[in-house]
């Protein structure tokens, strides 16, 4: 079972502040997923990154995997009160193994 | 489309009571389905998984047991609840391994 370190834990900002969130594992993953899960609900995928040094991008949300697939960041520019939620990164070593969760990085954003 | 569906989506239990909570998975066939558990807002814990009808994998050994007596069923069980067995049960699914797991709305279990 792999372990997948988010840091950091919580992170409390201002409206219009700029983030950055990290996941990290000594395992190499063939893939890696974040997710954004908000009280009383479900995750909710928001991206998947494949190969190492990739960078995705979604709105204002920028994705990037490490070159050796070890670790992810996700940063959020601009932030507004709508990013609050909690941010989980998943991982999957290889076929045959189910997807691990980080702890989360619990985020709030005030106005 | 497919849909997940779990419930209930809360319950409270006296402790030594049993568990029964289900999940059914609509429009696919043959999913990977999973049973999460999630402490005070932190990260999900695997607790089992399952490819296929009536076979299961258990990832924490513990209280719970599960079974999946049709292809897309996924039950989570307990003969005798423990306070510890309190949190948020999330049931969830994918086509294959490592892509996208799809969640249901979770069952929030207070064992009293």
């Amino acid at each position: 079972t792999q372990l997948l370190k988010q840091s950091p834990q919580f992170l409390s900002i201002q409206e219009g502040e700029n983030l950055t969130v990290y996941c990290n594992s000594s395992s190499v993953f063939s893939s890696l997923q974040w997710y954004r899960q908000e009280p009383g609900e479900g995750p909710v995928l928001l991206v998947t990154v494949v190969t190492g040094g990739e960078v995705k991008k979604l709105k204002r949300l920028t994705f990037q995997f490490g070159d050796a697939r070890k670790d992810s960041s996700l940063h959020i520019t601009a932030a507004q009160p709508g990013d609050t939620g909690l941010y989980l990164c998943a991982g999957g070593e290889s076929a045959g193994y189910a997807l691990n969760f980080g702890k989360g990085t619990s985020l709030l954003v005030t106005p | 489309s497919q849909t997940i569906h779990q419930w209930p989506a809360t319950l409270v239990q006296p402790v030594g009571s049993p568990l029964s909570l289900e999940c059914t998975v609509e429009g696919t066939s043959n999913p990977n389905l999973y049973w999460y558990r999630q402490a005070a807002g932190r990260g999900l814990q695997l607790l089992f998984y399952s490819v296929g009808i009536g076979q299961i994998s258990s990832e924490v050994p513990q209280n719970l047991s599960a079974s999946r007596p049709q292809d897309r069923q996924f039950i989570l069980s307990s003969k005798k609840l423990l306070l510890s067995d309190s949190g948020f049960y999330l049931c969830a699914w994918s086509q294959g391994w490592n892509t996208e797991a799809f969640f249901g709305q979770g069952t929030r279990l207070t064992v009293v």
